[in-house]
């Protein structure tokens, strides 16, 4: 079931904070997330696993709560470079690696100067 | 060169047309994904191959076939293309593991059907 996806865009200022989240009405073991840019393939961000856990990538972090079917991405101090479209993947039930990921619709993200 | 590459990057062609997409990918991966991209609906989903001998259905499979000739090289095939299958075709790939791991996407094939 696709994972829903808020907000759909987003407009920042650069140095302004972002929130996106991925929400599922299913039991989750893994949250994806990906960025992709206008013209270009999507690329690797994080994978958070059943277990609560919290990432980071240099100023981009992600939460992921699995009894409430949610992940968050936080973007902090947003660069020019973090505009684009971020779309998280998930992995159903108690464990994962037996089929593909299960994109949302994808957050548009702009940063304005 | 590109760990994945997809080929053709662009193909325009006409209702009732077989066509094939192709891809080749030189990280050594077990696993190969098929993704569709349309404005507004994300990435779906629509084979996935964990080894030359295993092929599965993703959630938009109909109208499309696939066929793994190698572990580096997976191609995606519309029988008889249709107007609405024009969109963006992403090849993925992964390491095998205990959960779906880090995807690493080719550069796209659009393909639109007139």
């Amino acid at each position: 079931q696709q994972p829903v996806q808020s907000p759909q865009a987003v407009i920042l200022r650069e140095g302004e904070d972002a929130v996106i989240n991925c929400s599922s009405s299913k039991a989750l073991y893994s949250v994806h997330w990906y960025r992709q840019k206008h013209g270009e393939a999507p690329v690797f961000l994080m994978i958070l696993l059943k277990g609560g856990e919290q990432k980071g990538h240099e100023k981009i972090s992600a939460s992921f709560n699995e009894k409430k079917q949610q992940s968050s991405l936080y973007l902090t101090a947003s660069q020019l470079s973090y505009s684009g479209t971020y779309f998280c993947g998930t992995e159903e039930g108690e464990s994962g690696g037996a089929d593909g990921l299960t994109f949302g619709k994808g957050t548009h993200l702009i940063i304005q100067p | 060169d590109a760990d994945v590459t997809q080929t053709p990057r662009n193909r325009i062609t006409k209702t009732g047309k077989r066509i094939m997409l192709e891809c080749s990918q030189t990280k050594g991966h077990d696993r190969m994904y098929w993704y569709r991209q349309d404005p507004g609906l994300g990435l779906r989903l629509i084979y996935y191959s964990f080894d030359v001998k295993d092929i599965n259905k993703g959630e938009i499979s109909d109208g499309y076939s696939v066929s793994r000739q190698a572990q580096a090289k997976f191609s995606l095939s519309l029988e008889s293309a249709i107007p609405n299958q024009t969109a963006l075709y992403f090849c993925a790939t992964s390491l095998a593991g205990v959960a779906t791991g880090e995807l690493f996407f080719g550069e796209g094939s659009r393909l639109t059907v007139l």
